[in-house]
């Protein structure tokens, strides 16, 4: 069975600190994965996602990035924290088959930027 | 751009009875919805996948419905237990992937 892994699990960084997020597939290979933020008080947000190797996709302008380095590895990075970075973020991961794609989210990983 | 509003907001029942949790969304061109919980701190799990072409899916206590035409999907829980206390969200699959999500349904089923 498929099973997402995300750590570190809870994170407190100080402002202009650097970030790294790393979440891993088991199970499926070639997934989709992406990254997604909830801030409190506000909806799920997707920032990144990768349809394979080195292909990576943003959705809105921000102070982060993401790579792919393996096939079910997806690390999301800052290189100086800002407050506005805290929140939850969480990875997912989906397989596109037979017309049907479904979404397996990861734990999350609580950042909280002081 | 698609936009997705989950009624109500919050809901506190007593254990046993019959809910409905509404989402609407406003582009109707679709692939699937799916349903998700979500626990206090925690991830979220997939309840319920509706396929466009499909008018509803069930899983146990829970059903799904699905108009795509008039941008509305029902989450229907019978019987609520209090481990069904949790948020509930739903999201709209207009693109491969990218979920937009609601805002949420935070439900309390009390004992």
């Amino acid at each position: 069975s498929q099973t997402i892994h995300q750590w570190p699990a809870t994170l407190v960084q100080p402002v202009g600190s650097p970030l790294s997020l790393e979440c891993t597939v088991e199970g499926t290979s070639n997934p989709n994965l992406y990254w997604y933020r909830q801030a409190a008080g506000r909806g799920l947000q997707l920032l990144f996602y990768s349809i394979g190797i080195d292909q990576i996709s943003s959705e809105v302008p921000q102070n982060l990035s993401a790579s792919r380095p393996q096939d079910r590895q997806f690390i999301l990075s800052s290189k100086k924290l800002l407050l506005s970075d805290s929140g939850f973020y969480l990875c997912a991961w989906s397989v596109y088959g037979g017309g049907v794609e479904e979404l397996f989210f990861g734990e999350g990983s609580r950042l909280t930027v002081l | 751009k698609q936009e997705v509003t989950q009624i109500p907001a919050a809901l506190s029942v007593p254990e046993g009875e019959n809910l409905v949790l509404n989402c609407s969304f406003t582009d109707s061109a679709i692939y699937n919805l799916q349903w998700f919980r979500q626990d206090p701190g925690k991830g979220l799990t997939s309840l319920l996948l509706i396929q466009s072409s499909q008018r509803e899916q069930t899983s146990g206590r829970l059903n799904a419905s699905l108009d795509k035409s008039s941008g509305r999907s029902t989450l229907y829980i019978a019987a609520s237990q209090p481990g069904d206390s949790a948020t509930y969200l739903c999201a709209p699959n207009s693109n491969t992937g990218k979920l937009i999500f609601g805002q949420g349904t935070t439900l309390q089923v009390k004992p």
